[in-house]
């Protein structure tokens, strides 16, 4: 049981790539998000999923894009990076009456 | 969702109770007081949450005001491993349950 699974750990990107940060779980957790951390900042929500097929911005949804075509994957994407884009993000996921799990983080630098 | 108050930093001699307060004075009656840690960059970590009643489980204690607008994690014998930044979150839990973070409090366990 592997929870959730994030991938790259690390990503140093130019100004204007874009990419997709990916999260997979293996839990069938109907529910799932995307995360920011800031230095020395608490974590603010991005996007968040219900369900396959539905998905709803958070507090900065701005300058990314998600989807969710499967319970287990909820992809992240930023497609021109801004340095204001570096930060790690965090996906987490849960069921309807269970507390979150967060896998373990990807930090991006835009440079 | 309501907004809480947590003091910024603590400090906690190894071995004895750490006692984290968390004001939360504008909490609705059908919100919940969540409890998350984060160790250094780890993905939080849920510790424990509670509505009205007191709760305990295998890592800490919630003791959570009669008027509900304050609360109490305690970590009963806290250790060296205990040092890291305390999350306290009010939210409604269930398919409203989206966790806002604050900016918690760093907990520092000393020798």
């Amino acid at each position: 049981n592997a929870g959730v699974t994030q991938t790259p750990k690390f990503r140093i990107l130019k100004i204007g790539q874009s990419m997709t940060l990916q999260c997979a779980q293996d839990m069938n957790h109907n529910y799932m998000y995307w995360y920011r951390q800031d230095p020395g900042m608490g974590l603010k929500l991005i996007y968040y999923s219900v369900g396959a097929g539905i998905t709803d911005k958070g507090e900065v949804p701005n300058g990314y894009n998600v989807s969710r075509s499967t319970t287990e994957d909820f992809p992240l994407r930023l497609e021109l990076a801004a340095p204001s884009q570096t930060s790690v993000y965090f996906c987490a996921s849960r069921s309807s009456d269970r507390d979150y799990t967060f896998g373990s983080g990807t930090r991006l630098t835009v440079v | 969702d309501a907004k809480t108050t947590q003091p910024t930093s603590m400090d906690c001699a190894e071995g004895r109770a750490a006692n984290l307060p968390c004001n939360h004075s504008t909490i609705s009656g059908n919100e919940y007081v969540y409890w998350y840690r984060q160790i250094h960059s780890q993905g939080p970590q849920y510790i424990i949450h509670g509505l009205k009643n007191n709760e305990t489980n295998e890592m800490a204690s919630l003791i959570i005001t009669e008027d509900r607008k304050s609360s109490t994690l305690i970590l009963p014998h806290a250790t060296l491993r205990d040092t890291a930044v305390y999350y306290c979150i009010v939210s409604r839990g269930g398919s409203q349950g989206n966790l806002i973070f604050g900016k918690g409090t760093k907990l520092s366990v000393k020798p």
